[in-house]
């Protein structure tokens, strides 16, 4: 049973458009969120994160949204760069702590130039 | 700053051969630690994590073994390769506590042949 779900395992945007990425979970307990960009045969690299007592934090091109009504938090990436190009994963955690955290399966982005 | 280490970046050994990945943590102490691995097509699945020398407590049940020997090393071995070790092995580390992420080392693309 999948806690952590990412339901497009791809997405194509054009450069200089806006890309959303979507993940829901399951676990009401969730309260902290991470967003981790993985790039082929590297590790990933952590982006942005979001604790359950904000519904938006933003970092520069990135802001992450979280509902926690519905369960689902988003990453927007505005504008969209070549560069952005990397499969995302959203990790949920209970507490924050770094054992408790589960990934979703990724989404791989191409940002089209 | 801190910095992880994971070695080597890949790695192909034949069905029941031993296996040796090591991972150490530069300018931190006493980190929380990780090993990760992503099978083709699937998230990042935890297989062992540390909070201190010699503590290692295991996420799924499977032929591989983790070891701690000093606080900034993290060892994953196995005795004899199975054909489904095969994936990308992600060693992480974090601060410990509430809100602190992971940081990932570059990973070692393993495939048992």
């Amino acid at each position: 049973d999948q806690q952590v779900k990412q339901n497009s395992p791809s997405l194509s945007v054009q450069e200089g458009r806006i890309s959303i990425l979507n993940c829901d979970y399951t676990n009401s307990m969730f309260d902290y969120f991470l967003w981790y960009k993985k790039y082929p045969a590297e590790g990933p690299t952590f982006l942005i994160s979001i604790s359950s007592i904000k519904d938006k934090n933003e970092d520069g091109r990135f802001t992450v949204f979280l509902n926690k009504s519905a369960k689902h938090l988003s990453l927007h990436i505005v504008p969209s760069q070549p560069g952005d190009s990397a499969v995302y994963f959203c990790a949920a955690s209970f507490g924050g702590y770094g054992q408790n955290f589960v990934f979703g399966p990724g989404t791989r982005l191409s940002v089209l130039p | 700053s801190q910095t992880i280490h994971q070695w080597p970046a890949t790695l192909v050994q034949p069905v029941g051969s031993p296996l040796s990945l090591e991972c150490t943590v530069e300018g931190t102490s006493n980190p929380n630690l990780y090993w990760y691995r992503q099978a083709a097509g699937r998230g990042l699945q935890l297989l062992f994590y540390s909070v201190g020398i010699g503590q290692i407590s295991s996420e799924v049940p499977q032929n591989l073994s983790a070891s701690r020997p000093q606080d900034r090393q993290f060892i994953l071995s196995s005795k004899k390769l199975l054909l489904s070790d095969s994936g990308f092995y992600l060693c992480a580390w974090s601060q410990g506590g509430y809100g602190y992420g992971y940081t990932f080392g570059s990973g070692t693309r393993l495939t048992v042949v």
